[in-house]
């Protein structure tokens, strides 16, 4: 069975571009939740989708955005980007109980 | 945010067992507790998780007190591959009101 998938694994930008991260859960699982670690520090939360609908965003401004496909996979899509944007965006999917990681997009705003 | 309290470090010898503490005072009757670790910026790997029992898997140990306000994480013969960061989190199991929290972690260094 397939884990969970993200692409690209790498990603380089200019200041003030758009990025568009993807992530494919795990076949069944029905909640995405998305992650930002910048280098050396923790994971801070960016958005939770589950069945489609936004569930919960982190303290994070509103050019982090997102959605949830019919099919589960989701978007991270983060507009205007800044220098500390740069970091490894990590997804991961779930059904109930266990939560499952891809290896993560690593992001690199210059 | 979250819900949990980890040392930020601790060493452990290579063959010895590495004993990681977490403590999560405010854990509601339907959260569950998880442990993941991060091996050097590469996806979060699952470990083990438990409602109230101790658990045990191939890879760790799971000891929840009987208050369930802490547990630990145990690694019973650590090895260099073992060197990593250790998030414990706590998250109910109920689909749609499962939302995940990871605080800072406690980095373990295993040492030959």
């Amino acid at each position: 069975e397939a884990g969970v998938t993200q692409s690209p694994t790498h990603l380089i930008k200019t200041r003030g571009q758009q990025a568009t991260l993807r992530c494919s859960p795990i076949s069944g699982h029905t909640s995405v939740y998305w992650y930002q670690q910048a280098l050396g520090l923790g994971l801070q939360f960016l958005l939770w989708y589950d069945e489609g609908e936004e569930r919960n965003r982190g303290n994070f401004p509103p050019r982090f955005s997102g959605r949830q496909f019919p099919n589960y996979s989701s978007e991270l899509n983060v507009n205007a980007l800044e220098l500390e944007d740069s970091a490894l965006y990590l997804c991961a999917s779930s059904l109930v109980a266990g939560a499952f990681f891809g290896q993560g997009t690593r992001l690199t705003v210059v | 945010d979250a819900k949990t309290t980890q040392p930020p470090s601790m060493d452990c010898a290579e063959g010895r067992a590495a004993n990681l503490p977490c403590n999560h005072s405010t854990i509601s009757g339907n959260e569950y507790v998880y442990w993941y670790r991060q091996i050097h910026s590469q996806g979060p790997q699952y470990i083990i998780h438990g409602l109230k029992n101790n658990e045990t898997n191939e890879m760790a140990s799971l000891i929840i007190t009987e208050d369930r306000k802490s547990s630990t994480l145990i690694l019973p013969h650590a090895t260099l591959r073992d060197t990593a960061v250790y998030y414990c989190i706590v998250r109910v199991a109920e689909r749609g009101n499962n939302d995940m929290r990871f605080g800072a972690g406690t980095r373990l260094t295993v040492k030959p």
